[in-house]
C-alpha cells in the first residue's frame, strides 16, 4: 500500500515568489493535515481537512497561505508571496476518522528554502 | 500549552540500554500517538494509544498512558544505534494531533 506522497521533496525559491506543494494521501483516508516543521521543533498544524472541507484552518496565515483539497483526495498548499521566514519542512499527513480515529501517517515532506 | 511536552529534551544512552521518554499534556484527550523522526526525514508512526487503554506494545516499544496524570511514556528496550532519532508525542486535542518539541535520543555504539 502506498503511503502519503508529497512533491516536490525540495524547493528553493527567492522571496516574494509563489510556491505550491502537493499531497496525495493514503487511499480511503478522509482526513488530511498540513503541518509546518521548523528546524529542531515539532510539527505545527496549519490546516485540517475532513473530506473536501477545511474544518480547522485557525493556524493558517491566510494573508499569504492558501490550501485546497479538490474532490476530497489530493491537496495543494500554496504560499504567495513567500518570505524568508517560511523556510521550513511542510508535511502532509492523512488518517481515517470515523467512529474511531486511526493512526495519522506522514509523507516525507517538502523542504522549502526561501532565499 | 495544550500540546504534548516531551521530557527529557535530549537523552544519550549506550547501545543495549533502555530509553524512556515522557510526555505530558494539559487537556483531556481521546488518543495519543508517538512518532519517530530521523534527521532530515519524515515522521514514522510508532504507536497510537486510546484514552481507555493503559499500555500498548510493539516489538521493543512499550507505551503507557495515565489519563489521571495526563501523561504518557515511551520505553525502548535494548536500544540500538538505529534508534537514534527524535521522538514526538502527539495528543489528540479536539480533533487535531498537536506535537511537542520532541526528545532527541542518541544511542551510542
Amino acid at each position: 500500500e502506498a503511503g502519503v506522497v508529497q512533491s516536490p521533496r525540495y524547493k528553493i525559491i527567492e522571496k516574494k515568489q509563489p510556491v505550491a506543494f502537493w499531497c496525495n494521501p493514503i487511499s480511503g483516508h478522509n482526513t488530511l493535515y498540513w503541518y509546518r516543521q521548523n528546524l529542531g521543533q515539532g510539527p505545527e498544524l496549519l490546516i485540517r481537512y475532513e473530506n473536501e472541507e477545511a474544518v480547522d484552518d485557525s493556524q493558517l496565515p491566510k494573508d499569504r497561505f492558501s490550501a485546497e483539497r479538490l474532490k476530497g483526495v489530493d491537496s495543494t498548499l500554496k504560499i504567495q508571496p513567500a518570505e524568508l521566514g517560511d523556510s521550513a519542512v511542510y508535511l502532509c499527513a492523512s488518517s481515517y476518522r470515523g467512529i474511531r480515529t486511526t493512526e495519522a501517517f506522514f509523507g516525507q515532506g517538502t523542504r522549502l528554502t526561501v532565499v | 500549552s495544550q500540546q504534548g511536552e516531551e521530557d527529557p529534551q535530549a537523552l544519550s544512552i549506550q547501545e543495549g540500554e533502555n530509553a524512556t521518554m515522557n510526555c505530558s499534556y494539559k487537556t483531556s484527550i481521546n488518543n495519543l500517538q508517538w512518532y519517530r523522526q530521523n534527521s532530515g526525514r519524515g515522521l514514522v508512526h510508532l504507536i497510537l494509544i486510546r484514552s481507555n487503554e493503559r499500555e500498548k506494545h510493539s516489538g521493543r516499544l512499550r507505551v503507557t498512558l495515565d489519563t489521571s496524570k495526563k501523561s504518557s511514556s515511551l520505553l525502548i528496550t535494548a536500544s540500538r544505534a538505529a534508534d537514534t532519532a527524535s521522538y514526538f508525542c502527539a495528543p489528540e486535542r479536539g480533533q487535531n494531533f498537536v506535537f511537542g518539541p520532541g526528545t532527541r535520543l542518541s544511542v551510542l555504539p
